[in-house]
This record gives C-alpha cells, structure tokens and sequence, in this order.
C-alpha cells in the first residue's frame, strides 16, 4: 500500500518556467523528507520538515508541511536542466518508525 | 557529509546463482543499515532493516531466506540475492542513518546497484 502519492507523475518544462510538486497522504506524518535522484544513483536529501505550517527555502526550491501534516508540496521557480530528476518525498508516522517514499515525480527541464 | 559507498555498482549473473552486495558507510559508523528495492521508474521500497550484531528485521512479502542480510560490523552490511531469477532484476540502495539509528534521521544513501539476471 502506497502511502503517499505524489503528483504530477510526470513533468517536462522550459527552463524558467516554475513549477510545483504535490505529496499527499490520508495518513499523519511526524516528518517529511524530500529527496532528489538522478538516473543510477542513490537519492540525495533536500529538506526535513516536521512542524506543520513549516515553510523551508533552499534557493530557488521551497517546501511546505501542511497544517495538518497529511501533505506537503514542493516549489521550484525558474527552473533549470539542472534540477532533471526524480524528486521523491518521503514520511515517518513516528519518530522511530520506517520512512515511507512516495510515488516519485520525474520532472525534466528542457533547455 | 557522510559517504555510503555500495559494491558493485553494477552486476550481470545467471539466473540460479547468488550475488552479494557491498554497502559501506565510510566515514561513520552504522549501527543500523537499510536496503532498498527500485524498479525503473518507480519509488523506492524498503526490504529489511540491517542491525549490527543481530538479526535483520524485514518487511512483510520479503523472503529472508532468498535476501540474506549480514551486517558483519559497524561500516559493512551484505545483501546476498540468493539463487537469483530474471524477476529480482532491480536497482538496490543501501542507506545508513547520520546519527541516532533512527530511519527518521537524516538518511545518506549509497549510490546503488544495478543488478541484471539473465
């Protein structure tokens, strides 16, 4: 069973164009991460939020936990071919417990 | 930051033979240990949780007895594909917590091994 559902599933933009990515769960999560992979490596870690309301910027991307952290969603703005890549979020219900990945969105930016 | 190498990068074997896959955590130590499976272009499942100096813990529907887990010290965890099949083709990531032991701690991943049964 899927937790978490990630859309769009796929995303192909012009560089410059903004876009967003949406997490979302019936579920509770006490964290929430989002990562970023590239074709035959591992995936990398962007952000942790754990508040709900928690707003976190990392240059051109910016994450949000909902409220009532069952979602979250993630904006990039002005995006470049750099930023290709599998973008995947991934929840803990607990502290302690298994992280759940989502169902990934691959974006590709075309130059 | 924290460096988890994995080994091989890339293997190709026979179906009915067994593989082992290397995941080192290079600069810390890792008490706890977690495997993955991908297939292409789909999300990441975890299979088993590895726990220095004891058993591993796996999810339900993955079979102990063909993905064998060993986690022989505090910087190396095995995964044996034991009498490998076509159908346990897949991508394998390995990932060891930063700190506390603890899958909600910040996780760093090994770059993967792309495993290919012929």
């Amino acid at each position: 069973t899927q937790l978490l559902k990630q859309s769009p599933q796929f995303l192909s933009i012009q560089e410059g164009e903004n876009l967003t990515v949406y997490c979302n769960s019936s579920s509770v999560f006490s964290s929430l991460q989002w990562y970023r992979q590239e074709p035959g490596e591992g995936p990398v870690l962007l952000v942790t939020v754990v508040t709900g309301g928690e707003v976190k910027k990392l240059k051109r991307l910016t994450f949000q936990f909902g409220d009532a952290r069952k979602d979250s969603s993630l904006h990039i703005t002005a995006a470049q071919p750099g930023d290709t890549g599998l973008y995947l979020c991934a929840g803990a219900r607990s502290s302690g417990d298994k992280l759940t990945f989502g169902t990934g969105t691959r974006l590709a930016v075309r130059p | 930051g924290a460096v988890v190498s994995q080994h091989p990068s890339r293997v190709i074997c026979k179906s009915g033979t067994s593989v082992k896959i290397e995941c080192r955590s290079l600069d810390f130590q890792a008490t706890t240990m977690f495997w993955y499976r991908q297939f292409p272009k789909q999300s990441l499942m975890l299979m088993a949780t590895s726990n220095e100096g004891s058993k591993a813990t796996y999810e339900q529907g993955v079979e102990k007895d063909k993905f064998l887990i060993n986690h022989a010290s505090l910087t190396l965890s095995t995964l044996t594909v034991t009498s490998a099949h076509p159908e346990d083709s897949s991508f394998y990531i390995c990932s060891a917590p930063g700190s506390g032991g603890q899958l909600t701690d910040t996780q760093y991943f090994g770059p993967g091994t792309r495993l290919t049964v012929l």
